[in-house]
C-alpha cells in the first residue's frame, strides 16, 4: 500500500525568503506524485504533479518539486515566497485503479508567511 | 482549467435527518469521481470511488449504509449522509477525473462543510 509523510506539521518563513516542504512517499513501483495548496475552508488546488521524465517539475504560483527515486522524495520549493502563499499544502502519491485514480494524501504542512 | 462544483458548501442538520451533498463536474465528464473526509487540521482520507452507472467502492472501515453514494450521470455525484450524528460533522470533498484530460489529473470541489448538532 502506498503512504506520504510529510514530516513537517508547521513551518514558517518570512516573506521573500526560499521554502522547501518535504514529502517522502513509499510506493511499490514507480509513482505518480501531486503537491496540492488548500486555503482555508476551500477545496484543494493543483500545484503540479510528476509522472515521468524530468524529475524537476515546475507548476503554478512559482513553485516546483524535485522527485528524488533514491530518497523516495518529492520536495516542493520555491524561491520567494509572498504573504499569499500561506495555507496548507498537501503531497499526495497516486495509484491508476481501473481507469481511476486513487490518491494517498500526507497529513500536511500548514505554512505561515511573517511579513 | 476543469471545474468541479459541489452544493452545499455548507451545511447544519440536526441529528438522525440525512443529508445529502452534490458533486458536478461543470465543464467535463467523470466516469469517475472520488469523496474524500477531512476532520479539522487533518488530512484528506478517501471513503470512496463512485463509477458512473455502477455501485461506490468504499475504503476500509466506511459504511456504505450510512454514506450512500449515486452516480447517476457523467457530470454528477451525490453524497447522502444518513441519520447524521454529530461525529459525522466533517469537510466533504469530491475530486473527479477527467478522462478526456491530462492523465492522472484529479479536480477537485470546494469541498462540503457539514455539521451535525
Amino acid at each position: 500500500a502506498q503512504s506520504v509523510t510529510q514530516p513537517d506539521i508547521h513551518i514558517t518563513v518570512s516573506e521573500g525568503a526560499s521554502l522547501e516542504l518535504r514529502c517522502n512517499y513509499s510506493y511499490g513501483a514507480t509513482p505518480y506524485l501531486f503537491w496540492y495548496v488548500q486555503s482555508p475552508g476551500q477545496g484543494l488546488q493543483l500545484l503540479l504533479k510528476y509522472f515521468s521524465g524530468d524529475t524537476l517539475v515546475q507548476g503554478i504560483k512559482g513553485f516546483e518539486a524535485e522527485f528524488k527515486r533514491s530518497q523516495s522524495s518529492f520536495n516542493l520549493r520555491k524561491p520567494s515566497v509572498h504573504w499569499s502563499d500561506a495555507a496548507e499544502y498537501f503531497c499526495a502519491v497516486g495509484a491508476f485503479t481501473g481507469g481511476g485514480n486513487k490518491l494517498t494524501f500526507g497529513t500536511g504542512t500548514q505554512l505561515k508567511v511573517e511579513l | 482549467g476543469a471545474v468541479v462544483s459541489q452544493h452545499p458548501s455548507w451545511v447544519i442538520c440536526k441529528s438522525g435527518t440525512s443529508v445529502k451533498i452534490e458533486c458536478r463536474s461543470l465543464d467535463f465528464q467523470a466516469t469517475t469521481m472520488f469523496w474524500y473526509r477531512q476532520f479539522p487540521k487533518q488530512s484528506l482520507m478517501l471513503m470512496a470511488t463512485s463509477n458512473e452507472g455502477s455501485k461506490a467502492t468504499y475504503e476500509q472501515g466506511v459504511e456504505k449504509d450510512k454514506f450512500l453514494i449515486n452516480h447517476a450521470s457523467l457530470t454528477l455525484s451525490t453524497l447522502t449522509v444518513t441519520s447524521a450524528h454529530p461525529e459525522d460533522s466533517s469537510f466533504y470533498i469530491c475530486s473527479a477525473r477527467d478522462a478526456s484530460g491530462s492523465a492522472g489529473e484529479l479536480f477537485f470541489g470546494e469541498g462540503s462543510r457539514l455539521t451535525v448538532l
